[in-house]
């Protein structure tokens, strides 16, 4: 499994935009680039995901980097609700596809 | 959208019984599952995956004959813990996407097991 490198933990001001980095130089070309976040005693939630192209969403977007070797997510305008552990993970296209989770992000917001 | 569901949200047994946790895809089939397992300031370790009509797949050091998988439709898929003892307190967590495309995952609110 491809494996990425995120910083352990990060601190944004509420109302400021949040970018989150990932490396993943080894990424395969049939690799799809995934964010999830866990808020406390919950289950991941699925953010956004990608191929090559930026993608935009409800929740964030996402930066690809043209080699691919590194993305970053971006939430716009933080909330206290958007304290929590963000994966960027990568998949292969299939819904058979392993999930493997790395240490993740933790974000704090400060109010 | 699609919601994954898990019950219970937790449990608390005593050591030596089992337990079972199950997860269920709402309004989506979904063939394939996966079991996770978290502990407190960790990250989530893949359990096994979960596939409908056939033997669950497991991750290397996990065993099999301790985390009993069952798959047997494609909304449901259960995990037991089997001879449950203090250290298998974890939070259990199951994953699904739907059948036919890969564009997320869904995933329960987890299930907090404490052994007693």
């Amino acid at each position: 499994d491809a494996k990425t490198t995120q910083p352990n933990s990060m601190e944004s001001n509420e109302e400021e935009p949040v970018h989150l980095p990932c490396n993943h130089s080894t990424i395969s070309g049939t690799d799809y680039i995934h964010w999830y976040r866990q808020l406390p005693s919950q289950g991941p939630e699925y953010v956004i995901h990608g191929l090559t192209s930026n993608v935009n969403n409800r929740m964030a977007s996402l930066a690809i980097a043209e080699d691919r070797k590194s993305s970053t997510l971006i939430l716009h305008r933080a909330t206290l609700r958007d304290a929590a552990v963000y994966y960027c993970i990568l998949r292969l296209y299939s819904s058979a596809s392993k999930i493997i989770f790395g240490s993740g992000t933790r974000l704090s917001i400060r109010p | 959208g699609a919601v994954v569901s898990q019950h219970p949200s937790w449990v608390i047994c005593k050591s030596g019984t089992s337990v079972k946790i199950e997860c269920r895809s709402l309004d989506f089939q979904a063939t394939t599952m996966f079991w996770y397992r978290q502990f407190p300031k960790q990250s989530l370790m893949l359990m096994a995956t979960s596939n409908e009509g056939s033997k669950a797949t497991y991750e290397q050091g996990v065993e099999k004959d301790k985390f009993l998988i069952n798959h047997a439709s494609l909304t449901l898929s259960t995990l037991t813990v089997t001879s449950a003892h203090p250290e298998d307190s974890s939070f259990y967590i199951c994953s699904a996407s739907m059948k036919a495309t890969n564009t997320e995952a869904f995933f329960g609110q987890g299930t907090r097991l404490t052994v007693v």
